[in-house]
């Protein structure tokens, strides 16, 4: 069973323009959503992450907007440059189960200069 | 940010062999640590939960013969593929928490490429 899903599975911006990123989770106890960035051949970095008390969170080009009653919540990434290329990952974990993150399917965005 | 490493970065193998990869939290001390596997354009499947001092914890339908998992301190988790095979081929990639039991943040380690042939 996927608790968390993620959309689109790609997305292609051009640069300077909005990368947005959905996804949609079932658990209402996940207490904890981070978004992760992954380029290829190397681990997931933490971009940003938000609970579930705040609606929205901003650092720098990066915003979480979360959606507690819809359990939803996405990320968007303004002024999208060439070098944000990459696969984001969104997830999802609770502390009463030890944290244990539970992945979004992915989305694979390519910014064209 | 904390710092978490993997090694070997990649490893080639032989099937029938069995392969150790190597988790270390270089800053910061980690009872708990998570071992996932990625297959190629896939997400992250956490495998199982390593914990310092007692058994790992597996998810369903992760061979825990196959995959044993050991937590003898609070910076070293190691992961040994036993008697690999070419389906064990994957990039398998450690997190930890940074302070266990307090807020979720992990911090992941650049990953570990197996090939098995």
């Amino acid at each position: 069973q996927q608790q968390v899903k993620q959309s689109p599975q790609s997305l292609i911006v051009q640069k300077g323009g909005i990368s947005i990123i959905n996804c949609a989770y079932e658990n209402t106890a996940f207490d904890y959503f981070p978004w992760y960035q992954q380029f290829p051949g190397k681990g997931p970095a933490l971009l940003i992450a938000i609970r579930p008390d705040v609606s929205e969170k901003k650092e720098g080009r990066f915003t979480i907007s979360f959606n507690k009653s819809a359990k939803q919540f996405s990320l968007h990434i303004m002024d999208s440059q060439p070098g944000d290329s990459a696969t984001y990952f969104c997830a999802a974990s609770t502390q009463a189960a030890g944290n244990k993150l539970t992945f979004g399917g992915g989305t694979r965005v390519l910014v064209k200069p | 940010g904390a710092v978490v490493s993997q090694h070997p970065s990649w490893v080639i193998c032989k099937s029938g062999t069995s392969v150790k990869i190597e988790c270390r939290s270089l800053d910061f001390q980690a009872t708990t640590m998570f071992w996932y596997r990625q297959f190629p354009k896939q997400s992250l499947m956490l495998m199982a939960t390593s914990n310092e001092g007692s058994k790992a914890t597996y998810e369903q339908g992760v061979e825990k013969d196959k995959f044993l998992i050991n937590h003898a301190s609070l910076t070293l988790s190691t992961l040994t593929v036993t008697s690999a095979h070419p389906e064990d081929s994957s990039f398998y990639i450690c997190s930890a928490p940074r302070r266990a039991g307090e807020g979720n943040e992990q911090f992941f380690g650049p990953g570990t490429r197996l090939t098995v042939l």
